[in-house]
C-alpha cells in the first residue's frame, strides 16, 4: 500500500526567505511523485512531479523538489517565498497504473510580510 | 476554457435528501477520478472510471454513493440519504493515458457540499 506524511501542518516564513515544505512517502512499486498546491475555494493545481530520470524536478512558480529514494522523501523547496505562495500545498504518490493518487494531509504555508 | 469543470460549485441541502453532481473531464481524457476532501485534510480517492466502465471504488463509497460515467464524457457522483458527515468538497480529476502529460491528473474546482 502507498502512504504520503507530510511533516508540519502549518509552516510560516518571511517573505523573501526559504520554503521547505517536507514529504515522505512509502511505496512497495517505483512511485510517480507530485506537489499540488490549492488555494481556497479552488482545485488542485500540479506545481511539480517526478516520474522517472532526473531526481530535481523543476516545477511552475519557482518550485522544486528532490527525489530521494533511501530516504523515501520528496521535499519541496522555493529559495525566496511571496506572499502569493501562500497557500495549502499537498503532496501526493501515484501508481505506475496511474489508478489513483493518494495524498497527504496537506501543509498550509503562511508568508509574512 | 478547457479545463475540468464542476457543477454546482455550491450545494447545501438538508440530511435525508439526495444530491447529484457533474463533472465534465477534458475532452479527450478517458479516465475520470472522484475524490472526496474534508476539512483540513487532503482528498481522498472514491472512484475511478476507464471511459464509461467504473474500475475501482473505494471502501469510502458506501452504497448510498454512486457514480456514473454513461457515454465515457462526464460523470455523475449522488448520494442519497445524505448525512452530517457528507459534508465536504468532492473533486473530480480527469486523465489522458497518453501524451506527455499522461500520468498527470486534472483537478476540477470542486462541488462544496453541506448537510444540515
Amino acid at each position: 500500500a502507498q502512504s504520503v506524511t507530510q511533516l508540519g501542518s502549518h509552516v510560516s516564513v518571511s517573505e523573501g526567505a526559504l520554503v521547505l515544505l517536507r514529504c515522505n512517502y512509502s511505496s512497495s512499486v517505483p512511485p510517480y511523485l507530485f506537489w499540488y498546491v490549492q488555494y481556497p475555494n479552488q482545485g488542485l493545481q500540479l506545481l511539480l512531479k517526478y516520474t522517472t530520470g532526473a531526481t530535481l524536478v523543476k516545477g511552475i512558480n519557482g518550485f522544486e523538489a528532490e527525489f530521494k529514494k533511501s530516504e523515501t522523501s520528496f521535499h519541496l523547496t522555493k529559495p525566496s517565498a511571496h506572499m502569493s505562495d501562500a497557500a495549502e500545498y499537498f503532496c501526493a504518490v501515484g501508481d505506475t497504473g496511474g489508478f489513483k493518487t493518494i495524498f497527504g494531509a496537506g501543509t498550509r504555508l503562511f508568508v509574512k510580510a | 476554457d478547457t479545463g475540468v469543470s464542476q457543477d454546482p460549485r455550491h450545494k447545501i441541502t438538508k440530511r435525508g435528501q439526495n444530491v447529484t453532481f457533474r463533472c465534465d473531464p477534458i475532452s479527450e481524457h478517458n479516465r475520470l477520478y472522484w475524490y472526496r476532501q474534508t476539512l483540513g485534510q487532503g482528498p481522498e480517492f472514491l472512484t475511478y472510471f476507464q471511459n464509461e466502465a467504473q474500475l475501482e471504488k473505494s471502501r469510502l463509497l458506501s452504497d448510498r454513493f454512486s457514480a456514473e460515467r454513461p457515454k465515457g464524457s462526464f460523470s455523475t457522483l449522488e448520494i442519497q440519504r445524505t448525512e452530517q458527515g457528507d459534508s465536504a468538497m468532492y473533486l473530480c480529476a480527469s486523465r489522458s493515458t497518453s501524451g506527455s502529460s499522461y500520468n498527470e491528473q486534472f483537478f476540477g474546482p470542486g462541488t462544496r457540499l453541506t448537510v444540515l
